[in-house]
């Protein structure tokens, strides 16, 4: 079974709407970590947003939110006031153990996004 | 502060040669992962190093190979290339790589194609 499901293999989004990008996830682990990235078309990956498994609250960074359901094993990410620089590949990761476990992370496919004028 | 740095940015060699990519990872960071990312089979992780030994490994075979120095900069060699080894191979550091909640910080990785 995939550790990391993202469904949407492609979005648009009218600039300064709101978007959310799906992902599912599936350990049998109790500690674990999600985060988000995004991947321009330069190739490097810029670190969004992280949601630990303990953690009580919604984890926000400036635009970026994430709506995690822990019964549910999803962590969707919510993208406010789109602007044309979001346009890119988004990223779901998991880190399976909190601590000590290194820096293993299992990847989902990708969400292609597209900010529209 | 500099971020990571991958060398080089891009690659081209024919199979059965061998290959050796190189990663420096911000000041002060110690934990140095590798992962290959390819159209069809996403994002895999290769390995991780902290201080110079090898922590973690991802299921790739005995080709893929890495070390890590003491100022923690990292190379990583495929022998006898394949066809399949074309790939954007991406090097990340992190302070430690055992904190929860620990970011990765990704380089703008190599472009390895093998013809």
């Amino acid at each position: 079974a995939q550790k990391i499901t993202q469904t949407q293999p492609g979005m648009f989004v009218q600039e300064k709407e709101a978007v959310t990008l799906d992902c599912t996830y599936d350990t049998s682990d109790p500690s674990y970590g999600l985060f988000w990235y995004k991947q321009p078309s330069s190739g490097e990956m810029i670190f969004l947003i992280y949601q630990g498994s303990y953690d009580q609250q919604n984890a926000t960074e400036g635009r970026y939110s994430l709506n995690f359901q822990k019964a549910r094993k999803s962590a969707n990410l919510v993208i406010s006031a789109s602007q044309l620089g979001d346009s890119a590949m988004y990223f779901c990761a998991m880190r399976e153990g909190l601590t000590g476990g290194g820096n293993k992370l299992t990847f989902g496919t990708g969400t292609q996004l597209k900010v529209e004028l | 502060k500099a971020g990571v740095t991958q060398t080089p940015r891009y690659l081209i060699k024919t199979r059965g040669q061998q290959v050796t990519l190189s990663c420096s990872p911000i000041s002060g960071h110690r934990s140095v992962s590798w992962y290959q990312q390819t159209p069809g089979q996403g994002l895999q992780f290769l390995f991780e190093y902290f201080s110079e030994t090898q922590r973690n490994k991802g299921n790739f075979p005995g080709r893929f190979s890495g070390r890590q120095f003491s100022n923690s900069r990292s190379e990583m060699n495929v022998s006898t290339l394949e066809l399949g080894d074309s790939a954007l191979y991406l090097c990340a550091s992190s302070p430690q790589g055992d904190q929860a909640n620990e970011k990765l910080f990704f380089g703008s990785g190599t472009q390895l194609s093998v013809l």
